[in-house]
């Protein structure tokens, strides 16, 4: 089936650090949705991008829907301790493909940790 | 306050035993997803629903059952055929249409001696 590569699996930062993040596949995506997740708790969406190219920011994080529709980028500027945790990007499947259509598929995630 | 509750937050059941685990939503959403999640992976689909009284199986099916009588309601039952049953269990919802934005709740971690 379709699988995302997300990296780094894990980094350590130091608050004030920018922080940098990429999901890739082999396949087109239609959707890129990036989401983070604290210890113990439901994932929640953080952006939602819809089309190549596109460029969307909520607040200090950034995110890119890659111009061949295989990657997206999730930078976060100036780091906080309250950004760590696992991010986790998410795509969805193309309408045609065996017959999920519309359900994503999720990286194994980016783990934030803070630098000790 | 719109969302989606999943209770209990924790679950410990023993081996052999079916175990219901529930989800509502009041986010008025058409479509239900259940989804596992183990240790350092990502989330993978049991079953999902986008409409009441339909619902399809995800990558994971076996060992799991659910059903969907109302639209805010959509519980998933792990019954004893199911080999690993451990696991931290997410329910989600999402409008149907050109947006696949998911929401989640809080989870459910069930544990089978």
């Amino acid at each position: 089936g379709q699988q995302l590569n997300q990296s780094p699996q894990s980094m350590f930062i130091q608050e004030g650090e920018d922080v940098s993040m990429n999901c890739t596949s082999s396949s087109i995506f239609n959707t890129w949705l990036w989401y983070k997740q604290d210890p113990g708790e439901g994932p929640v969406l953080l952006i939602a991008l819809y089309k190549a190219g596109e460029l969307t920011s909520n607040g200090r994080l950034t995110a890119q829907f890659g111009i061949t529709r295989k990657d997206s980028f999730l930078n976060i500027s100036a780091s906080i301790p309250s950004d760590v945790g696992i991010y986790f990007c998410a795509g969805v499947t193309p309408m045609n493909y065996g017959g999920s259509q519309g359900n994503l598929i999720f990286g194994k995630g980016t783990k934030l940790s803070v630098k000790p | 306050d719109g969302g989606i509750t999943q209770s209990p937050k924790y679950l410990f059941r023993k081996e052999g035993q079916n175990v219901t685990l529930s989800c509502e939503q009041n986010l008025n959403h058409d479509a239900m997803y259940w989804y596992r999640q183990d240790p350092g992976q990502g989330l993978r689909l049991i079953y999902y629903s986008q409409i009441v009284n339909d619902f399809q199986k995800g990558d994971i099916a076996e060992g799991y059952s659910v059903s969907r009588e109302k639209k805010e309601s959509f519980p998933l039952t792990v019954t004893s055929a199911q080999k690993n049953p451990t696991a931290f269990y997410l329910c989600a919802s999402s409008t149907t249409g050109v947006s696949y934005e998911q929401y989640f709740g809080p989870g459910t971690r069930l544990t089978v001696t």
